[in-house]
């Protein structure tokens, strides 16, 4: 069982639609990152976030972190095809220095 | 700024024979952790070392894994002996943690991706 489910596994687009990523937990975090990976290549980090209700925003992406910091999303706006990739949502439990991963969203944006 | 360097990118192999894999880490990093992708299963932390001391090996799946951290620019992962279900892709990341507080990004290597015949 995954402690951090992620939700849909796998998502094929037309570009300049929006979408969203679902990451849940029944457990609290004390932050919660996002990363996507590329084929070939590691996952590489989009943003932290650490207060409950917290939003961030990088360009057309929105993070969201729950209010009771145990889900949080990804709101992609206009989606690009540069936007394709895994994206992998990673929980750190409170007073550990291990991340647990999510199950991962497979994001594909069709020209 | 090199990043995170891992070796080889890729490796295969037949079943029984041991496996090495390399891994040196962002110069200044005090955290270490390798992790291993699979379709079926996600990305799952085998271990991790702070200050080249391991930490949790929790998730090394059995005593064929092995992991070693003779200083605090590289690591290595092996498979002693290898077999087939031991295919995947590992990673080697690296982060700098404080004392205090939760887990901190991490950032990863391109992996090596592993095939056992």
């Amino acid at each position: 069982t995954q402690l951090l489910e992620q939700s849909p596994q796998f998502l094929s687009i037309q570009e300049g639609e929006n979408l969203t990523v679902y990451c849940n937990s029944s457990s609290v975090f004390s932050s919660l990152q996002w990363y996507r990976q590329e084929p070939g290549e590691g996952p590489v980090l989009l943003v932290t976030v650490v207060t409950g209700g917290e939003v961030k925003k990088l360009k057309r992406l929105t993070f969201q972190f729950g209010d009771a910091r145990k889900d949080s999303s990804l709101h992609i706006t206009a989606a690009q095809p540069g936007d394709t990739g895994l994206y992998l949502c990673a929980g750190a439990k409170p007073g550990r220095r291990a991340l647990t991963f999510g199950s991962g969203t497979r994001l594909q944006v069709q020209p | 700024d090199a990043g995170v360097i891992q070796s080889p990118r890729h490796e295969v192999t037949e079943m029984g024979q041991e496996v090495t894999l390399r891994c040196k880490p962002i110069s200044g990093h005090n955290s270490l952790f390798w992790y291993r992708q699979t379709m079926m299963r996600g990305l799952e932390l085998l271990i991790y070392f702070n200050n080249n001391v391991p930490i949790d090996d929790s998730g090394m799946p059995e005593d064929r894994f092995s992991a070693k951290m003779p200083n605090a620019s590289f690591s290595t992962l092996k498979i002693q002996p290898s077999e087939p279900r031991d295919s995947a892709v590992y990673f080697c990341a690296s982060s700098m943690q404080p004392w205090t507080g939760g887990a901190q990004p991490q950032h990863f290597g391109d992996g090596t991706r592993l095939s056992i015949l």
